[in-house]
């Protein structure tokens, strides 16, 4: 069964808007969230990250929040160009790493003109 | 800074052969970690190793396995290769692999199985 989910395999967002890509997890014991971007015959980017111990984190125009309550992680970028289309990964890491980094998907993000 | 470099990048193998995917991770970086993406399952972790051991193993069968020496270069072997095993292998370095940060990834090796 999937610990990680991202259920949109795909967003339409017009460039200077909000992307708001989603991603739903299942078990309480990890600690630290992250966000990987992904363009064709590349390996990931990471882009930003976020503590169990915090609800949001910003970076420029990434905003990364966490509702532990829901197991709900989101990911914010504002305003939206079009070299941020691409595949967007959450990943998510539990203490010790014995599962490496779970990801989830991905949610292919295309940025219209 | 040089990045994270895999070798080859295109490889195509027969059902039943062996296999030998190189990575080279950052200037510093000791931990070294395999992933394989595939379109239905998505990317999935191998093993990590740290300071030429194995610290962590994710749920692959024992055809999959990998070692690292003294530098930090790292290898993965697939023996007894099956069609299933094609996929795009992902090499991430990072200095401690410890707290999901600061993995850097490469390119990765695309292997196709025929």
């Amino acid at each position: 069964d999937q610990q990680v989910k991202q259920n949109s395999p795909s967003l339409s967002v017009q460039e200077g808007r909000i992307s708001i890509l989603n991603c739903d997890y299942t078990n309480s014991m990890f600690d630290y969230f992250l966000w990987y971007k992904k363009y064709p015959a590349e390996g990931p980017t990471f882009l930003i990250s976020i503590s169990s111990i915090k609800d949001k984190n910003e970076d420029g125009r990434f905003t990364v929040f966490l509702n532990k309550s829901a197991k709900h992680l989101s990911l914010h970028i504002v305003p939206s160009q079009p070299g941020d289309s691409a595949v967007y990964f959450c990943a998510l890491y539990s203490g010790g790493g014995a599962d490496g980094l779970t990801f989830g998907k991905g949610t292919h993000l295309i940025i219209q003109p | 800074k040089a990045g994270v470099t895999q070798t080859p990048r295109y490889l195509i193998k027969t059902r039943g052969q062996q296999v030998t995917l190189s990575c080279s991770p950052i200037s510093g970086h000791r931990s070294v970690s395999w992933y394989q993406q595939t379109p239905g399952q998505g990317l999935q972790f191998l093993f990590e190793y740290f300071s030429e051991t194995q610290r962590n193993k994710g749920n692959f069968p024992g055809r999959f396995s990998g070692r690292q020496f003294s530098n930090s270069r790292s290898e993965m072997n697939v023996s007894t290769l099956e069609l299933g095993d094609s996929a795009l292998y992902l090499c991430a370095s990072s200095l401690t692999g410890t707290g999901g940060y600061g993995y850097t990834f490469g390119s990765g090796t695309r292997l196709t199985v025929v």
